[in-house]
């Protein structure tokens, strides 16, 4: 069964350094959203995209933040200047269109450790 | 999104059928209900989703009452692989996902 795949697991990085987080979408899907979690915390929706524009984002996607489908297969999630609170894990999904009744499918994430 | 109501957490035996309960009174027409789980702290896992009538799939079936204010989830012979948090999200679009608290569910021996 086709998944999504996020690379690094586990991403460790220095405060105020920029790290990227990888994602492959499962290669028919047209919709890509990034969502974190904090350790403990509900699952945060943090921004959707299409057609290589931001769809929707949520307040906690800022300008330190940003998307981008680099390829075809590729969807990263940028932030530029990390801060101790962007510790959390972080989740890619995709669907097959924005309809409602096809559904997310997520990847297993990639835990960020800000020290 | 329509908020959810979900208990905090449930217990079920092995091999028994898993019954998870969901409110969503505020529900409107065109909102479906979708079901994910997360187990430890691997991505959410999608299982299931409905609009009025009732759902099967491999995994699970999913009954939505008649006035479409509550739904249950019903995993048939739970293993203690189906151990997770399981999360309801009524959502009127797939764009952004609403993740609350959800139950915590846990198969015993």
């Amino acid at each position: 069964e086709p998944e999504v795949t996020q690379t690094p697991s586990h991403q460790v990085t220095q405060m105020g350094q920029e790290v990227i987080l990888r994602c492959v979408p499962i290669s028919n899907h047209l919709y890509f959203y990034w969502y974190r979690q904090i350790l403990g915390q509900k699952v945060e929706f943090l921004v959707s995209f299409y057609n290589n524009e931001i769809s929707e984002k949520s307040e906690i996607f800022d300008d330190q933040f940003s998307v981008e489908r680099p390829d075809g297969s590729n969807f990263t999630l940028k932030i530029r200047s990390t801060k101790l609170e962007d510790s959390a894990m972080y989740f890619c999904a995709s669907s097959l269109d924005r309809g409602r009744s096809q559904p997310q499918h997520f990847g297993d994430g990639t835990r960020l450790s800000i020290l | 999104d329509a908020k959810t109501t979900q208990p905090t957490s449930m217990d079920c035996a092995e091999g028994r059928a898993a019954n998870l309960p969901c409110n969503h009174s505020t529900i409107s027409g065109n909102e479906y209900v979708y079901w994910y789980r997360q187990i430890h702290s691997q991505g959410p896992q999608y299982i299931i989703h409905g609009l009025k009538n009732n759902e099967t799939n491999e995994m699970a079936s999913l009954i939505i009452t008649e006035d479409r204010k509550s739904s249950t989830l019903i995993l048939p012979h739970a293993t203690l692989r189906d151990t997770a948090v399981y999360y309801c999200i009524a959502s009127g679009s797939a764009r952004q996902l609403t993740f609350g608290s959800g139950t915590q569910l846990t198969v015993l021996p």
